[in-house]
């Protein structure tokens, strides 16, 4: 079984640049969340999917940050314009079906480090 | 926001040794789960204990869940060199999603 795949691994760019970020689920997996993780820090939830429905982005800087899921498979997450702070790693992780109730396992991917120069 | 504070920030063992390290959290949870980050990496899963379960096994880890305390920790017996990692707690407050806390940075000395 494939895993949760993300891409670019790493990205490099000046402040007031936009970038986005891309995220393939485990196939069948409806629940698909965005954590940013600073350095040294734990994994903090931006947003949450279930299909193509946003259930929780109450934590998303909504003035910089952007995310869809269209087709209720893939993902891709905005920062336009970015700023220093959002130097971090963007983890993308999702949910086998089923999950109603309490939280199982996510299965994670490898991530997104972002550097704002 | 961030429920679980892990304790201590971090750890230092020599190889074979044990490694324990704790989690607390503030409100009731469904479950509470343990995940490993190797430098550089996503994180995986370890450990899941729901709220009813007091002890858990597997391979070589050990979790306990102490709710009256809002507290869990995590040992890790017989520790080898491929170990050191970051360790979070993630804690599910009936919400549908888990909150991290900030991590146990264990190294494992040869």
């Amino acid at each position: 079984e494939a895993g949760v795949a993300q891409s670019p691994r790493y990205k490099i760019i000046e402040k007031r640049q936009s970038v986005a970020f891309w995220c393939n689920p485990i196939s069948g997996h409806a629940t698909l969340y965005w954590y940013q993780q600073i350095l040294g820090q734990g994994p903090k939830l931006l947003i949450q999917f279930q299909n193509n429905g946003v259930v929780d982005d109450s934590q998303l800087p909504k003035d910089r940050f952007s995310a869809e899921r269209l087709k209720g498979v893939d993902s891709t997450l905005k920062i336009q314009p970015a700023k220093l702070e959002d130097s971090a790693v963007y983890l993308c992780a999702s949910l086998p079906p089923g999950s109603r109730g309490p939280t199982g396992e996510l299965f994670f991917g490898e991530g997104s480090r972002l550097t704002v120069l | 926001s961030q429920q679980g504070e892990e304790d201590p920030q971090a750890l230092s063992i020599q190889e074979g040794e044990n490694a324990t390290m704790n989690c607390s959290y503030k409100t009731s949870i469904n479950n509470l789960q343990w995940y490993r980050q190797n430098s550089g990496r996503g994180l995986v899963h370890l450990i899941l204990i729901r709220s009813n379960e007091r002890e858990k096994h597997s391979g070589r880890l050990r979790v306990t869940l102490d709710t009256s305390k809002k507290s869990s920790s995590l040992l890790i017996t017989a520790s080898r060199a491929a170990d050191t990692a970051s360790y979070f707690c993630a804690t599910d407050h009936n919400d549908y999603k888990l909150s991290f806390g900030a991590g146990t940075t264990v190294t494992v000395r040869a």
